[in-house]
């Protein structure tokens, strides 16, 4: 079966604690994204990967880092962690054959 | 500056009846179109694409039109379901892989 899987899915955290969050798809896809989703703004692109070591900046890449070692994981870090980025977050994997994105089940982020 | 938008929070329909969202954008340069649903506590979910040398694609009850001098498309549902009360987020790309989405549009479907 066709999956994006993230781990944890409900994360609650001080202000400088650093984390990842991880993301890994079963499907071969060399290309993956970050988002994060908040009331009011819809779905915003934080950082995306083309293949392994080859990653990008989105629309909202300040206080996030990514690395892509490996094609199936892309895990999201937030080095220091702030209340601003208490957020809902979604990992994604975009099928090269329409562009179709599948995206994880969603990481709750609480920074307090 | 939001390059994509759905100007209706929420949307309420009967059972049965046709459901319309709308989506609205600014950049030409925007090649492929996507809707995607969500439910709670799920990621969003692809439903349908569109490339912009077409202006009709259809699948089932779904079927996106995209206006591309008015620089709008639009999602239609018939006939809705109560299942497909969910929130309905279009995306654009500019033939790389970045995509912006909409703020979406919550739809309802009464039984």
């Amino acid at each position: 079966e066709a999956q994006v899987t993230q781990n944890p899915r409900y994360l609650i955290t001080v202000t400088g604690k650093k984390l990842t969050v991880t993301c890994s798809q079963n499907m071969n896809h060399e290309y993956m994204s970050w988002y994060r989703q908040d009331p009011g703004l819809g779905l915003r692109q934080i950082y995306y990967s083309m293949n392994v070591e080859v990653t990008d900046k989105g629309d909202v890449p300040e206080g996030y880092k990514v690395s892509r070692k490996e094609k199936r994981n892309f895990p999201l870090i937030l080095e220091s962690p702030s209340p601003n980025q208490t957020s809902l977050y979604f990992c994604a994997s975009t099928s090269p054959v329409n562009y179709e994105q599948y995206f994880g089940p969603g990481t709750r982020l609480t920074v307090t | 500056d939001q390059q994509v938008k759905q100007n209706s929070p929420s949307l309420s329909v009967q059972e049965g009846r046709i459901s319309i969202l709308n989506c609205d954008y600014t950049n030409s340069m925007f090649d492929y179109f996507l809707w995607y649903k969500k439910y709670p506590a799920e990621g969003p979910t692809f439903l349908i694409s569109i490339s912009s040398i077409k202006d009709k694609n259809e699948d089932g009850r779904f079927t996106v039109f995209l206006n591309k001098s008015a620089k709008h498309l639009s999602l239609h549902i018939v006939p809705s379901q109560p299942g497909d009360s969910a929130v309905y987020f279009c995306a654009a790309s500019e033939g790389t892989y970045k995509y912006i989405f909409g703020t979406g549009t919550r739809l309802k479907v009464l039984a």
